[in-house]
């Protein structure tokens, strides 16, 4: 299979703390990982592309410095929300690429955001 | 310009009914096509995929899709729906990145 976990599910935080949440393909090697957010009853909408070991390509209008993306591993790819606020409550889904030509993406469960 | 569209936000059919979920692209180059099925406070799960080859696609639950590409289409369908179909269906298509369509919210009735 092609089986791709996320943690937390879900994280209550203050506003202005910061949130880290983890991707993890778990049975295969990802050298790109994505990162999307989905607002109640909308579709999903790319954040940014992680590529391992470079630096993050992130969609028009998401701010890099407030949204931290690391790739340390072929495994691991980490969104880091800075300095939450209420607006960036959301649903966050990451998906990595199994790398067998086929652009299939494998989406991880989704990590419920919800700032205080 | 390149979009993905479902032209239907919500679907209601009754248990055992056929239902088909339409999804029309636009794209200049050639694309990948899948469909996504999304369960309440769930990621999203690969139903199927067209890359290539043969233009009807079976998939998991009993799902299958027909890639059109004169009409640009990628409509999904069942021909008989369970209860346990009931969730949020996502057209997706890479151009180049994965674009995803508004979503299909399927409710299959008792």
């Amino acid at each position: 299979g092609a089986v791709v976990s996320q943690h937390p599910s879900r994280v209550i935080c203050k506003s202005g703390t910061s949130v880290k949440i983890e991707c993890r393909s778990l049975d295969f090697q990802a050298t790109t990982m994505f990162w999307y957010r989905q607002f109640p009853k909308q579709s999903l909408m790319l954040m940014a592309t992680s590529n391992e070991g470079s630096k993050a390509t992130y969609e028009q209008g998401v701010e890099k410095d407030k949204f931290l993306i690391n790739h340390a591993s072929l495994t691991l790819s980490t969104l880091t929300v800075t300095s939450a606020h209420p607006e960036d409550s959301s649903f966050y889904i990451c998906s990595a690429n199994r790398q067998d030509g086929t652009d299939t993406q494998y989406f991880g469960p989704g990590t419920r955001l919800t700032v205080l | 310009a390149q979009s993905v569209t479902q032209l239907d936000s919500q679907v209601p059919v009754f248990e055992e009914a056929p239902v088909e979920l339409r999804c029309n692209y636009s794209s200049s180059v050639s694309v990948y096509l899948f469909w996504y099925v999304q369960y309440p406070n769930q990621g999203l799960q690969l139903l199927l995929k067209y890359l290539s080859g043969s233009t009807l696609v079976k998939g998991i639950n009993g799902f299958e899709a027909e890639f059109n590409k004169s009409q640009t289409s990628f409509h999904l369908r069942k021909p008989s729906v369970h209860i346990s179909d009931t969730a949020e269906y996502f057209c997706a298509v890479t151009i180049p990145n994965l674009f995803f369509g508004t979503g299909t919210r399927l409710t299959v009735i008792p």
